[in-house]
């Protein structure tokens, strides 16, 4: 069973441009949500996708972004990079209805650096 | 606005030296509370969930418990290996999204 993997490991950016990053689900996961955690903090929620369609957001801006696609995959896109995303970003999969967050398995992260 | 806290934010203890690290939640209603390890560098690792008060679960040296308003992890007789930060997280019943807490940062000295 493969577990949860998250690409790249680690991303500098500078302030203005744009990232995409990438999640891979444990097999048979059809939830995913995406976290943002900086240094010395819990993770905050960005958002969650149930069946390719966002399903519940955090307090986070539109250029925080996503999509899921039919093999359950993930990405997280941000526009318009500012210093303050400089976080740990992880993404975590599960098994279950829209809203669910029962034992979700999470990703090792990407690590963004914005310059 | 749902709010997560856990103390102490820091926890240093010698092996075998049993410890409660404590969650409090404020929540309209509560549908589930979660509760991670986190290793340095790593993304969390499940360890329990509870749902109603009263609930409990046991795993190896580690023993959630939870109540109405705030839920515990005991760790009893820890070894070096368990020093990790544990993370708490609250889901609400009116709400599509998870809340955690700052979580505590536990050191166990050999």
């Amino acid at each position: 069973e493969t577990g949860v993997t998250q690409s790249p490991t680690h991303l500098i950016k500078t302030r203005g441009q744009q990232v995409t990053l990438r999640c891979s689900s444990q097999s048979g996961h059809n939830t995913v949500s995406w976290y943002q955690q900086a240094l010395g903090q819990g993770p905050q929620f960005i958002f969650q996708y149930y069946r390719e369609e966002e399903n519940g957001r955090g307090n986070f801006p539109p250029r925080f972004s996503g999509l899921q696609f039919p093999n359950y995959s993930s990405e997280l896109n941000v526009n318009a990079l500012e210093l303050d995303d400089s976080a740990l970003y992880l993404c975590a999969s599960s098994i279950g209805l829209a809203g669910s967050y029962n034992e979700q398995f999470f990703g090792p992260g990407t690590r963004l650096t914005v310059l | 606005e749902d709010q997560v806290t856990q103390s102490p934010e820091a926890l240093r203890l010698q092996e075998g030296e049993s410890s409660s690290l404590n969650c409090s939640y404020t929540v309209s209603g509560l549908r589930g509370l979660f509760w991670y390890r986190q290793d340095p560098g790593k993304g969390p690792e499940f360890l329990f969930t509870l749902y109603s008060a009263g609930e409990e679960k046991e795993k190896e040296r580690l023993k959630a418990t939870l109540t109405k308003k705030e839920s515990f992890l005991h760790i009893t007789a820890p070894k070096p290996e368990d020093s990790a930060t544990y993370l708490c997280a609250v889901w609400e019943t009116s709400g599509s999204r998870l809340t955690f807490g700052e979580g505590t940062q536990l050191t166990v000295n050999p």
